[in-house]
């Protein structure tokens, strides 16, 4: 089972969308869970933390389940400029960041 | 711009080939962890340095080495290349031991082993 799982897409959504992206991660102690966000052959970029008590950024919200291991991204208002991959992290106890293989966005006018 | 840089951007090698990646790391961070990320998969941890030590390694064989420098920035060396050693090589600087600081990757290094 891989450490970080996530749904690789794509997520093909017209502008003014709300998506949604999920992911698990299977180690129990994994401290802290980011979403970063990569352009097509660009290096990654972070996009947000993610708490327990969920946070949102703008049109972004993001979610943490400890119980489940399961954290989310909501995405409200898609814009072209969001199309992307969204990459899901979790800082693992060793303090390495393990990533998912990614979710790939396309936003079409 | 995160500061980080990595040199060359694109490198072509022969397999069996020897090959090594450089890293400049964000001023003021002092560690430095390196990724693999094959095409449509998402980035692996290969190993970090902190303080010119080796300081945690991923499912990668001793092929892959590496070291830090006193000025932080490090290399990523990769003997008897494989086909499969062709992905995009990430480097990506940080504070240490604080969980939740966010990591700032290079601009990566491509490269091709035929």
């Amino acid at each position: 089972r891989k450490e970080v799982e996530q749904d690789p897409g794509p997520f093909n959504v017209p502008e003014g969308a709300t998506v949604a992206f999920n992911c698990t991660y299977s180690n129990s102690a994994s401290q802290s869970f980011f979403w970063y966000r990569q352009d097509c052959r660009k290096e990654p970029k972070l996009l947000m933390s993610v708490y327990s008590s969920g946070n949102e950024d703008g049109r972004f919200t993001a979610q943490l389940n400890r119980a489940s291991q399961y954290i989310s991204l909501l995405i409200r208002d898609s814009k072209l400029s969001d199309s992307a991959t969204y990459l899901c992290v979790v800082n693992s106890d060793t303090d390495k960041l393990i990533f998912g293989t990614g979710t790939r966005l396309q936003v079409f006018p | 711009e995160t500061g980080v840089t990595q040199s060359p951007t694109h490198l072509i090698k022969t397999r069996g080939q020897q090959v090594t990646l450089r890293c400049s790391s964000q001023s003021g961070h002092n560690t430095v962890s390196w990724y693999q990320q094959a095409l449509g998969q998402g980035p692996q941890f290969i190993f970090q340095y902190y303080r010119e030590e080796e300081n945690g390694r991923g499912n990668f064989p001793p092929r892959f080495s590496g070291l830090q420098f006193p000025n932080y920035s490090s290399e990523l060396n990769v003997n008897a290349l494989e086909l499969d050693d062709s992905a995009l090589y990430l480097c990506a600087s940080s504070l240490p031991g604080a969980m939740n600081t966010e990591a700032f990757f290079g601009q990566g290094t491509r490269l091709t082993v035929v």
